[in-house]
């Protein structure tokens, strides 16, 4: 099956800078991807998602790329805030098939 | 338009014991999905419903049963509760000819002593 690593496990920032989390998954069927955030205590919200016709998507300050030969996907944060600081998880997708997901990633933004 | 809820919030029960927690999905959505979350990991798939039939399993033991109702809501059981069963379940809706989009409940906290 499906096999998504999520790297760095926690990423620690200045306000303002930039934040990049990756993710490398193993089914080269596989054609969604999103990423979730999750703040302590909350369901995780889908705040940016790329399909496998796509290379790059971004959505005000956050985007995702995607390398298909690579089997690699990033999501870039910009002029980060100190809300932003949560868990983000990477996932991946094949069709219909339920959602693998990567062993997140905690983001701190520091005033 | 109410998204996708999820009862009880929490939830405490003993080793051995059975317990059944609901999802009902977001308005328009017939396909649930169920996901157990354990403290600082993420989720892994349990199953998914659709058509009130189980479509889809991961790799979770048969004490983990479900079912799907024609409002196409859905419950999950877990039988035979372990330590380890302890998590954040959610449940996730989406349309089947739109399933790119899916959306998570708030879960419930259960917790096995």
């Amino acid at each position: 099956g499906e096999n998504v690593e999520q790297h760095p496990s926690t990423l620690s920032v200045q306000e303002g800078d930039s934040a990049v989390i990756k993710c490398t998954y193993s089914d080269s069927a596989s054609n969604y991807f999103p990423w979730y955030k999750q703040e302590l205590g909350k369901r995780p919200q889908l705040i940016i998602d790329i399909r496998s016709n796509v290379g790059e998507k971004k959505d005000q300050r956050i985007a995702v790329t995607l390398n298909k030969t690579a089997k690699h996907f990033s999501l870039h944060i910009t002029e980060t805030q100190p809300e932003d600081s949560a868990v983000y998880f990477c996932a991946a997708r094949t069709g219909r098939r339920a959602l693998t997901f990567g062993s997140g990633t905690r983001l701190q933004v520091q005033p | 338009d109410a998204g996708v809820t999820q009862s009880p919030t929490h939830l405490i029960k003993t080793r051995g014991q059975q317990v059944t927690l609901r999802c009902s999905p977001k308005s328009g959505h017939d396909t649930v999905s169920w996901y157990q979350q354990a403290l600082g990991q993420g989720p892994q798939f349990i199953f998914q419903y659709y058509e009130e039939e189980e479509r889809q399993r991961g790799n979770f033991p048969d004490r983990f049963s479900g079912h799907q109702f024609p409002n196409y809501s859905s419950e999950l059981n877990v039988n035979a509760l372990l330590l380890g069963d302890s998590a954040l379940y959610l449940c996730a809706s989406s349309q089947d000819f739109r399933p790119y989009e899916q959306y998570f409940g708030p879960g419930t906290r259960l917790t096995v002593t």
